[in-house]
């Protein structure tokens, strides 16, 4: 089991908020503020949408927000769109210089 | 604007090497940590390895550990990855990637990415 638990999918209809969680399993990993999200597109590079927990790299549409409660971290995207179907992977940097990613949360936009 | 491009992927035997390469272009290479991160046929993404902008820091996923070997060529602007006695599980799509963060600061998370080159190991 990844350290990183995210949900396997999660649905929602156009214009409605969903919210997608990721969940640090392991404490000894130092991984409390330093969680990313990821896009993908099959077939296309993944995009970053969030770093830092909460912060949006330029050019990424303010419906996109990431906040963190407990050992919690989440991506919340409002207003959704048809072209938001994807699937997201949260990511964090450890105090052991690797990087682990969570499972990937598969969106579908219904 | 900021370019990779990997190569180098294809078809190989379990227990054979393969050689990755990723041109860098849009940006002071230099300056910029970078990563391989790979994605196995119906799996999440997986980190695999980091070298430091200079070159004198790698980091490694534990899959990959003593089998796996992450370079850079400060003048052609690449970076390499030299994968030993592969597994099948090693089969993925490897993409390149650069860290946000420069010299003495490392962000492991990635704005930029390649498109990836898929990598098979099979008999």
């Amino acid at each position: 089991q990844s350290a990183l638990t995210q949900p396997a999918s999660v649905s929602g209809s156009p214009g409605q908020s969903i919210t997608i969680s990721c969940t640090v399993t392991r404490s000894d990993l130092g991984i409390y503020n330093y969680i990313s999200w990821y896009q993908h597109h099959p077939g296309k590079a993944p995009k970053l949408m969030i770093y830092d927990v909460y912060n949006r790299p330029s050019g990424i549409s303010s419906r996109f927000s990431g906040s963190k409660s407990g050992n919690t971290a989440s991506l919340t995207i409002s207003g959704l769109q048809a072209e938001d179907e994807a699937d997201y992977y949260c990511s964090s940097s450890t105090n052991t210089k690797t990087l682990l990613f969570g499972g990937g949360t598969k969106l579908t936009v219904l | 604007q900021v370019q990779l491009v990997e190569s180098g992927g294809g078809v190989v035997q379990p227990g054979r090497s393969l050689r990755l390469s990723c041109a860098a272009s849009g940006f002071i290479f230099s300056y910029y940590h970078m990563h391989w991160v790979r994605q196995a046929p119906g799996k999440g993404l997986e980190w695999v390895a980091f070298i430091s902008y200079d070159g004198r820091n790698e980091y490694y996923a534990d899959a990959v550990k003593g089998r796996f070997t992450i370079s850079r060529d400060h003048s052609q602007n690449t970076i390499s990855l030299q994968m030993n006695n592969l597994r099948p599980e090693d089969t993925a799509v490897y993409y390149c990637t650069r860290d946000e963060g420069i010299e003495d600061d490392e962000r492991f998370y990635f704005e930029y990415w390649g498109q990836g080159t898929l990598v098979t190991v099979s008999s």
